[in-house]
């Protein structure tokens, strides 16, 4: 599965949108970009998954670029419980049944 | 609520003692896995079944043992050759084993040795 970066920590205010970036660089035509959050202390929660194409749903939308090196996670309107750690996700069908969380991004919403 | 419970939430494991996570879905899922989160870590996938009665080991499957006999139900017992269990597990379910499907996570069971 492909290596994912991002950032180890973003802030943005309540109530704001909260771009979370990620590069994927060497991923392969057959790779899902998954994006999880966890919150201290409890299991990691599903947010979105893509593989070309841009995905939104009830929690968040997911913006992959046209040559699918990197992606951005957009929560619309941040709220306090946001405030998480958020990893990005490279997984392809040669081992889709095992998750690697990397180090992941902080995200603090701040009221 | 559909979903994945894992209990008990706290265990406590003596030397050499065997104890047994629980992990049940009634999200209709055929696949089940079991992750290993230490403090500041990503997760270890310990154990994983894509079909009830069928198994596969993960990488840190030493020590620990699982059972799928029924397609709702996956436990995880950590046994006494486990020599550092303390640490969260992590259960989680999909509709299938492919890439496609996003995995879903119970609230995890935090061990420790007394």
């Amino acid at each position: 599965d492909a290596k994912t970066t991002q950032p180890p920590s973003m802030d943005c205010a309540e109530g704001r949108a909260a771009n979370l970036p990620c590069n994927h660089s060497t991923i392969s035509g057959n790779e899902y970009v998954y994006w999880y959050r966890q919150i201290h202390s409890q299991g990691p929660q599903y947010i979105i998954h893509g593989l070309k194409n841009n995905e939104t749903n009830e929690m968040a939308s997911l913006i992959i670029t046209e040559d699918r090196k990197s992606s951005t996670l957009i929560l619309p309107h941040a709220t306090l419980r946001d405030t998480a750690v958020y990893y990005c996700i490279a997984l392809g069908m040669d081992s889709s049944y095992k998750l690697i969380f990397g180090s992941g991004t902080r995200l603090l919403v701040r009221p | 609520d559909g979903g994945i419970t894992q209990s008990p939430k706290y265990l406590f494991r003596k030397e050499g003692q065997n104890v047994t996570l629980s992990c049940e879905q009634n999200l209709n899922h055929d696949a089940m896995y079991w992750y290993r989160q230490d403090p500041g870590q990503g997760l270890r996938l310990i154990y994983y079944s894509q079909i009830v009665n069928d198994f596969q080991k993960g990488d840190i499957a030493e020590g620990y043992s699982v059972s799928r006999e029924k397609k709702e139900s996956f436990p995880l017992t950590v046994t006494s050759a486990q020599k550092n269990p303390t640490a969260f597990y992590l259960c989680a379910s999909s509709i299938s084993g492919w890439a496609n499907q996003p995995q879903h996570f119970g609230d995890g069971t935090r061990l420790s040795i007394l």
